[in-house]
């Protein structure tokens, strides 16, 4: 079975500093994508970055880069000079196909920014 | 804003009851989404349809149910109630099939509480 493992449950970071939110994933499959959501205190989920798992450079979106490691099965998403917004949950999220859909979500890990 | 929308925002029911969620997509956006989320088993996948034919099922209770009309919105039936279905639900919404492409977007979430 599928599966995606968020291991840290909470984080926090300084104002301006960089952090980095790990998460894993167990598949079989060899076409996938994956997904960073954030979930602010508001509860609406935001699409921060995604990732073709047939593509071998890392996603980018302005602060926000992927560290995509197929063969590790690592997804780890880092924040650079992280702004008091970026506090929210996050979530790791894989969608793949295999006779059907399926969207697996990881448990999450609260942020939290710093003053 | 998502463009997605929900109602209600919140509902507070009874065990035993039966409740409606309902969610109107994007402009143009031809698949729907349900997800939960309740507090010890993050974001799971319900279900999903695309224009008006159910597409992909995910840990959906026989007691639960869901239907896509003609102008697209979608309404999400939760009967015969528990108290652990208490829980955010989440509809999201996308143009296409739901393929490995195909960005969800998410609504603000209902609110449902069952005393």
């Amino acid at each position: 079975a599928q599966t995606v493992t968020q291991s840290q449950p909470e984080m926090s970071v300084q104002e301006a500093e960089t952090v980095t939110l790990s998460c894993t994933y167990d598949t079989s499959e060899s076409n996938y994508y994956l997904f960073w959501y954030k979930q602010p205190p508001s509860r609406q989920m935001i699409l921060v970055i995604r990732q073709e798992a047939y593509k071998q450079q890392n996603a980018t979106e302005n602060r926000f880069s992927v560290n995509f490691q197929k063969a590790a099965k690592s997804f780890s998403l880092k924040i650079s000079d992280s702004q008091l917004g970026d506090t929210a949950m996050y979530f790791c999220a894989f969608i793949h196909t295999s006779g059907t859909y399926k969207y697996i979500f990881g448990t999450g890990t609260r942020l939290k920014v710093l003053a | 804003d998502s463009g997605v929308t929900q109602t209600p925002k919140h509902l507070i029911t009874a065990t035993g009851q039966r409740v409606t969620l309902r969610c109107s997509p994007r402009s143009g956006d031809l698949s729907v989404y349900w997800y939960q989320q309740s507090l010890d088993q993050g974001l799971q996948f319900l279900i999903q349809y695309y224009n008006g034919e159910e597409r992909a099922k995910g840990n959906i209770l026989e007691r639960f149910s869901a239907q896509q009309f003609p102008d697209l919105h979608s309404e999400l039936n939760l009967s015969s109630l528990e108290l652990g279905d208490s829980a955010l639900y989440f509809c999201a919404s996308s143009v296409g099939t739901g393929g490995l492409s195909d960005t969800q977007y998410f609504g603000p979430g209902t609110r449902l509480t069952v005393l």
